[in-house]
């Protein structure tokens, strides 16, 4: 069964270095999305991305994040300077034109 | 308005019962509620789903019951078995070509022999 995969499982990082998380997305899938959830709390939509660009946003994502799809397959999330409050798991999901959204294993981001 | 609010934060359950966990929502430009089922250190993983016009959807031993005029949404897991001990999450797609869910803050399912 196809699934969406996240690399890496688990990125430690210093406040202020930039990160930059992967996300191969279901092959015929054209929807791209990241969430992030903070340690026991909701999971929480981050972007959408779609035919090369970004369709929705929240207020999360602000400056210090950017979306990339740089190749057929790979779809990225870029934290510029990454703070404290960053550390949460990020989730990638992709869907199809039905919407249904389809979850990768997450990677966990740890910021000191 | 963009929220979904999800009760009961945790539930215990003998195995063999029944779990029902409950989401309210007040955005009615919501038009698809799906369920999410996370295990500890996975993704949340697609259950079942339901658009807001049927009123009950039944998939095996899950169930959702939609109440459109009340604005409310359930989950029924019948004949509860220890394998479904796991985080559950509502969550609803604002509609008018938004793909944004927007997720309930999860109930902690433990289901005991």
């Amino acid at each position: 069964e196809p699934e969406v995969t996240q690399t890496p499982s688990h990125q430690v990082t210093q406040m202020g270095q930039e990160v930059i998380l992967r996300c191969v997305p279901i092959s015929n899938h054209l929807y791209f999305y990241w969430y992030r959830q903070i340690l026991g709390q909701k999971v929480e939509f981050l972007v959408s991305f779609y035919n090369n660009e970004i369709s929705e946003k929240s207020e999360i994502f602000d400056d210090q994040f950017s979306v990339e799809r740089p190749d057929g397959s790979n779809f990225t999330l870029k934290i510029r300077s990454t703070k404290l409050e960053d550390s949460a798991m990020y989730f990638c999901a992709s869907s199809g034109q039905g919407g249904t959204q389809y979850f990768g294993p997450g990677t966990r981001l740890t910021v000191l | 308005q963009q929220q979904v609010k999800q009760s009961p934060q945790s539930l215990i359950v003998q195995k063999g019962g029944i779990s029902i966990i409950n989401c309210a929502y007040e955005n009615t430009a919501f038009d698809y509620f799906p369920w999410y089922q996370q295990f500890p250190g996975k993704g949340p993983a697609l259950l079942i789903a339901i658009r807001p016009d049927v009123s009950e959807k039944k998939e095996g031993r899950f169930t959702i019951s939609f109440n459109k005029s009340a604005k409310q949404f359930s989950l029924h897991i019948m004949d509860s078995q220890p394998g479904d001990s796991a985080t559950y999450f509502c969550a609803a797609k604002a509609g008018a070509g938004s793909y944004q869910l927007t997720f309930g803050k999860g109930t902690k399912l433990s289901v005991i022999p």
